[in-house]
């Protein structure tokens, strides 16, 4: 099955730099690749997704990377603001199976 | 956007007890629900998935006896957590796909479990 690696565990950036979160995946039949937002208390949140047709997509502040040869992919979030501070997970799935394989999380803490 | 919701929210019952935990898609129609739960500081744990009129399939370690799925309609699943225990306590989150030949899959704001 397919295995999400997710690193690092814990970032804090200070308030207006970037912060990159990164996953690697083991399937190469996987294909699909969301990011997720979580707040303490709270169901995880769709922020962005991917496809294995793009190579990045970007919305806004936010935008993910796609290397399917490295099998690698990367959410990267500009001008960081505190109300970005959550738990990111990154996910991984083939188009048309139902398993989301999640990361581990990345717990970002942007200080003001 | 899609949005899942979730009822309750929190959910305090003695042991022995069963709890109801709703689950629905308010503006799309949900083929596909999953159910998950998550332990404090842990990644996602899925739990089960249900297709609509379907029975749910359970993954590995998951007593279907115990975790009830029902999934009645397009819109609406719900998990029933049958003679709770302490370790029954959790963060239980549902999530719904869009449709078929779609992959994007949004979740429910969760519910948390306390078992006495």
């Amino acid at each position: 099955g397919e295995n999400v690696e997710q690193h690092p565990s814990t970032l804090s950036v200070q308030e207006g730099d970037s912060a990159v979160i990164k996953c690697t995946y083991s399937d190469s039949a996987s294909n699909y690749f969301p990011w997720y937002k979580q707040e303490l208390g709270k169901g995880p949140q769709l922020i962005i997704d991917i496809r294995s047709n793009v190579g990045e997509k970007k919305d806004q502040r936010i935008a993910v990377t796609l290397n399917k040869t490295a099998k690698h992919f990367s959410l990267h979030i500009t001008e960081t603001q505190p109300e970005d501070s959550a738990v990111y997970f990154c996910a991984a799935r083939q188009t048309g199976a139902n398993n989301l394989f999640f990361g581990t999380g990345t717990r970002l803490t942007v200080i003001p | 956007g899609a949005v899942v919701s979730q009822h309750p929210s929190r959910v305090i019952c003695k042991s022995g007890t069963s709890v109801k935990i709703e689950c629905r898609s308010l503006d799309f129609q949900a083929t596909t629900m999953f159910w998950y739960r998550q332990f404090p500081k842990k990644s996602l744990m899925l739990m089960a998935t249900s297709n609509e009129g379907s029975k749910a399939t359970y993954e590995q370690g998951v007593e279907k006896d115990k975790f009830l799925i029902n999934h009645a309609s397009l819109t609406l699943s719900t998990l029933t957590v049958t003679s709770a225990h302490p370790e029954d306590s959790s963060f239980y989150i549902c999530s719904a796909r869009v449709s078929y030949g779609t992959d994007t899959q949004y979740f429910g704001p969760g519910t948390r479990l306390t078992v006495l």
